[in-house]
């Protein structure tokens, strides 16, 4: 089955240490997204990616960085910048620029503690 | 600022009752809707979306969106809820503006009493 896998789906993280979240899609999409949902808040885009070696910051990018070496894969990090890290993070793509729909991950969430 | 609003948070419903939960947009270019939803422990998916065409569109399980254009607005609706409808919705809009961008609302947690 096609589809999106994010890896772990719960991480514990000391506070001042880097952490990476794996998102890996098998679905041949151009697009992958990172987003975070906070209770109230929605979804936040974070970065957001249209091709292979081409990313660029969302609305709350600060604190977080990404590559995109292969399209199957966009790992999301979070640094010891980022002031607010506990979360739930989710990864979605998509086919093409015009947004056919987005087709999510189950998330992982992150506990900095 | 793009911005999407859902102005309902949370909503108890009684099973048959009808829903409508409300979504409004700001922004005066090409755009395309999204209605997502998000069962508990699932991922979220996808109920239905508007390109072009009908402003009325249909989707999975019996859910409906209508896009108002002068409005702004792409209000989902429901004749009959069932327990089972019991999650949390999202409205999306995605503007075309040379890089794409989806924007997301706050959401709306739907609550349906058996």
């Amino acid at each position: 089955d096609g589809g999106i896998t994010q890896s772990p789906k719960y991480l514990f993280r000391k506070e001042g240490q880097n952490v990476t979240l794996s998102c890996e899609q098998n679905l041949n999409h151009d697009a992958m997204y990172w987003y975070r949902q906070d209770p109230g808040q929605g979804l936040r885009l974070i970065y957001y990616s249209q091709i292979v070696n081409d990313f660029q910051k969302g609305d709350i990018a600060e604190g977080y960085s990404v590559s995109r070496e292969k399209k199957e894969s966009f790992p999301l990090t979070v640094t010891s910048a980022q002031k607010n890290p506990t979360a739930f993070y989710l990864c979605a793509s998509s086919i093409g620029a015009l947004g056919a729909g987005y087709t999510f991950g189950s998330g992982t969430r992150l506990t900095v503690v | 600022a793009q911005s999407v609003s859902q102005h309902n948070h949370h909503v108890i419903l009684s099973e048959a009752a009808s829903l409508e939960l409300g979504c409004n947009y700001s922004y005066g270019g090409t755009v395309n809707l999204f209605w997502y939803v998000q069962y508990p422990g699932q991922h979220l998916q996808l109920l239905l979306k508007y390109f072009s065409g009908d402003p009325l569109v249909k989707g999975i399980k019996g859910f409906e969106a209508e896009f108002i254009k002068s409005k702004f607005s792409f209000n989902l609706r429901k004749p009959s809820v069932q327990w089972s409808d019991t999650a949390e919705y999202f409205c999306a809009v995605a503007t075309v503006t040379g890089t794409y961008k989806y924007i997301f609302g706050t959401g709306t947690r739907l609550k349906v009493l058996a």
